[in-house]
C-alpha cells in the first residue's frame, strides 16, 4: 500500500547514545516532514525537506540532524540522545502542488531516553 | 504568523450528545485548515479539510467544520457522540514557505465519551 513508512516503531535510548529514525515514502512527493509529539504540546516540526536536496529547520531543531537521501527517503538523526528528547516521532510526506491533499503521516517513533 | 489555538484541551460528553470542539486560528492570508484525529496509541488520520471551497465541511464518521471568516473559527461538531469517538483531536493551518507549505499544530483537544 502507498504510505510512509517509518521505521524502528519502538526505541529505547540510553543518554548519550546516538541513532536514526528512517523514514521513506513511495508517492513521489516533493516535500518532507520531521514532527514531534510530546502530551499537551501538539506536534512541532523539527526539520522538513520541501524538495530533494534541501532541507531547513522547524521549530524544534536542537538536538537533531536531517539527511534528505534521496526523493523518497528523509532521515532523522539524534547524535547524542537526551532524556528531554523522548517523544512519539513523525514523519509525514506532502505535495506542494497538492495542498489540499494535505500531508500523508506515517505511523510514528516511540522513542524514549534513559 | 499564522498559528491555531484549541480552547479546551479536554472534553467530555454523554454518549448521544453532541461534541463541539473549538478552534481559533490566525492566518495572514486566506488559509487551509483540517482536523486530524489520534485515537490512542496510532498515527493521525485526516477527519475534513477546508480549502477555500465551501464554509461547511463534512468529513468522515459524521463529523463537520464550519470556516467562519469573521470570527476566525474552524470549530469541529458532531451531532451524536460515540464511544469510538474517544480520541484526541488536532486543529491545523497551513503555512506557506520556502517553496511548500507547513503544517502548523493546535496542542490537541482529548475527548472523552461517557457511557
Amino acid at each position: 500500500n502507498a504510505g510512509v513508512t517509518q521505521t524502528p516503531k519502538f526505541q529505547v535510548l540510553k543518554t548519550g547514545q546516538s541513532m536514526t529514525l528512517q523514514c521513506a515514502q513511495d508517492m513521489n512527493h516533493n516535500s518532507m516532514y520531521w514532527y514531534r509529539q510530546d502530551p499537551g504540546m501538539g506536534l512541532r516540526l523539527i526539520y522538513y525537506s520541501a524538495s530533494e536536496g534541501t532541507t531547513d529547520k522547524g521549530e524544534v531543531p536542537n538536538g537533531y540532524n536531517v539527511s534528505r537521501l534521496n526523493k523518497r527517503e528523509f532521515s532523522l538523526r539524534l547524535e547524542s540522545a537526551a532524556p528531554s528528547q523522548t517523544s512519539v516521532y513523525f514523519c509525514a510526506s506532502s505535495e506542494p502542488g497538492l495542498m489540499n491533499y494535505g500531508y500523508t503521516f506515517g505511523s510514528g517513533t516511540r522513542l524514549t531516553v534513559v | 504568523a499564522q498559528s491555531v489555538t484549541q480552547l479546551d484541551s479536554h472534553v467530555s460528553v454523554s454518549e448521544g450528545t453532541p461534541v463541539l470542539l473549538r478552534c481559533n486560528y490566525s492566518s495572514s492570508y486566506s488559509p487551509s485548515l483540517f482536523w486530524y484525529v489520534q485515537h490512542p496509541n496510532k498515527g493521525l488520520q485526516l477527519l475534513l479539510k477546508y480549502t477555500s471551497a465551501a464554509t461547511l465541511v463534512k468529513g468522515i464518521n459524521g463529523f463537520e467544520a464550519e470556516f467562519k471568516k469573521s470570527e476566525t473559527s474552524f470549530h469541529l461538531t458532531k451531532p451524536s457522540a460515540h464511544m469510538s469517538d474517544a480520541a484526541e483531536y488536532f486543529c491545523v493551518v497551513t503555512l506557506t514557505t520556502s517553496g511548500t507549505y507547513k503544517y502548523i499544530f493546535g496542542t490537541g483537544t482529548r475527548l472523552k465519551v461517557l457511557a
